[in-house]
């Protein structure tokens, strides 16, 4: 298995919603990445998890929390959004190799209301 | 901020044409990547060259970089219409992040 796998692939959610994004990859990475990325504009990194450890927040406000169960799972909790956080939210991984990149799940497509 | 700046900000060019994007980047960087992005779908990564790198090939594609000037250019052979998506460079500076410069939109014309 090669991929970065995403839930939902949309979400609609209304400001008071507290909903959740999944993303699942079984290749043993060891870090793994929340970005945010707004229509025609480069993904902006969110968190960054590495050995199922938080290890970067780039400032991100407390609406959003981050979770890793366990190597394999990412999720990012979400509760009292805004209408601006509509966006495509992405998710990936590395195994931290230089030559291997990163690994993009084929993101959560989020509309607040 | 490190965030890459590409250039052009969008390209249309005849299918089979060469597809030339240049990107640069303020501070010094471990590697820097190329990725693709269909319209509103996943990145795919590309192609790395390593900071001690100059030029890379892999398939249609051609990564340069000149860390003197801070800068690196991709270059897409006999381009197709598949190859219609947006382009990314990404720096890593080593520190569990890469940073996304804002990208090109390269449009393959039939």
């Amino acid at each position: 298995d090669t991929e970065v796998t995403q839930t939902p692939k949309h979400l609609v959610m209304g400001m008071t919603n507290k909903k959740s994004l999944k993303c699942e990859q079984h290749m043993g990475h060891r870090a793994m990445y929340w970005y945010k990325q707004k229509a025609k504009k480069p993904p902006e990194l969110m968190f960054v998890y590495s050995y199922e450890k938080l290890s970067i927040n780039e400032s991100v406000p407390s609406r959003f929390s981050p979770e890793c169960p366990n190597s394999s799972l990412l999720n990012l909790h979400l509760h009292a959004l805004q209408p601006e956080d509509s966006a495509l939210y992405l998710c990936a991984s590395s195994q931290g190799r230089e030559e291997d990149g990163y690994t993009f799940g084929s993101g959560t497509r989020l509309t607040v209301v | 901020s490190q965030q890459g700046e590409e250039d052009p900000q969008a390209l249309s060019i005849q299918e089979g044409e060469n597809a030339t994007m240049n990107c640069s980047y303020k501070t010094s960087i471990n590697n820097l990547q190329w990725y693709r992005q269909n319209s509103g779908r996943g990145l795919v990564h590309l192609i790395l060259i390593r900071s001690n790198e100059r030029e890379k090939h892999s398939g249609r594609l051609r990564v340069t970089l000149d860390t003197s000037k801070k800068s690196s250019s991709l270059l897409i052979t006999a381009s197709r219409a598949a190859d219609t998506a947006s382009y990314f460079c990404a720096t890593d500076r080593r520190d569990d992040k890469i940073i996304f410069g804002k990208g090109t939109r390269l449009h393959i014309l039939p």
